[in-house]
């Protein structure tokens, strides 16, 4: 089942912050964050992991609350490079390798 | 350069014609999958691969075959394609499980 993405679309004017949730019906292990811009493939974000490790770039920051099963994507001082759609992925707990189950995404435009 | 070759970019086929797009990576990964991109549903994985010779069905299996026969190629296989697998195809690796994806440039393919 895929996770839910809120909101589906924000409009921000350049400067101004934006938070992305991602939520799940099922205990996670770990969430994966990818943006993707018009017409490109997906880029890499991060990747946060049940026990609090995370992997990413250092200018975004993300919270993963695993009783919850929810994480969230902070997008400080927006630029006007950070549009695109942004795509959270989980991977259930319970041990093994499972694949991926993305969102449907969250279109974010940045204006001037 | 580090990168996801996917083969073809383009392809218009037929209902029935088997067809295969490949997927190359020269990074040494070791996990590799196989996405399709629909208005409105995000990414849906479809096959994945931990390493050589295994491979392990996504959310979206149906009427698609992979095969893992060296570290670097992952060729997405449609037997007998049908309309309904008109889509966006993306092929993507990572060093390891649960770590960062570099993703293909994707493979728009349109079924009539």
């Amino acid at each position: 089942q895929q996770p839910v993405q809120s909101p589906q679309a924000v409009i921000l004017r350049e400067g101004e912050d934006a938070v992305i949730n991602c939520s799940s019906s099922k205990a996670l292990y770990s969430v994966h964050w990818y943006r993707q811009k018009h017409g490109e493939a997906p880029v890499f974000l991060m990747i946060l992991l049940k026990g609090g490790e995370q992997k990413g770039h250092e200018k975004i920051s993300a919270s993963f609350n695993e009783k919850k099963q929810q994480s969230s994507l902070y997008l400080t001082a927006s630029q006007l490079s950070y549009s695109g759609t942004y795509f959270c992925g989980t991977e259930p707990s319970g041990g093994g390798a499972d694949g991926l189950t993305f969102g449907k995404g969250t279109h974010l435009i940045i204006q001037p | 350069e580090a990168q996801v070759t996917q083969n073809p970019r383009y392809l218009i086929t037929v209902t029935g014609k088997k067809l295969t797009v490949t997927c190359s990576q020269n990074m040494n990964h070791e996990y590799m999958s196989w996405y399709r991109q629909d208005p409105g549903l995000g990414l849906r994985q479809i096959y994945y691969s931990m390493n050589v010779e295994v491979t392990d069905k996504g959310d979206v299996p149906e009427g698609y075959k992979v095969s893992r026969k060296e570290k670097r190629n992952f060729p997405l296989i449609l037997e007998s394609p049908s309309p309904n697998q008109t889509s966006l195809y993306f092929c993507a690796s990572s060093p390891l499980y649960n770590t960062e994806a570099f993703f293909g440039q994707g493979t728009r393919l349109t079924v009539v």
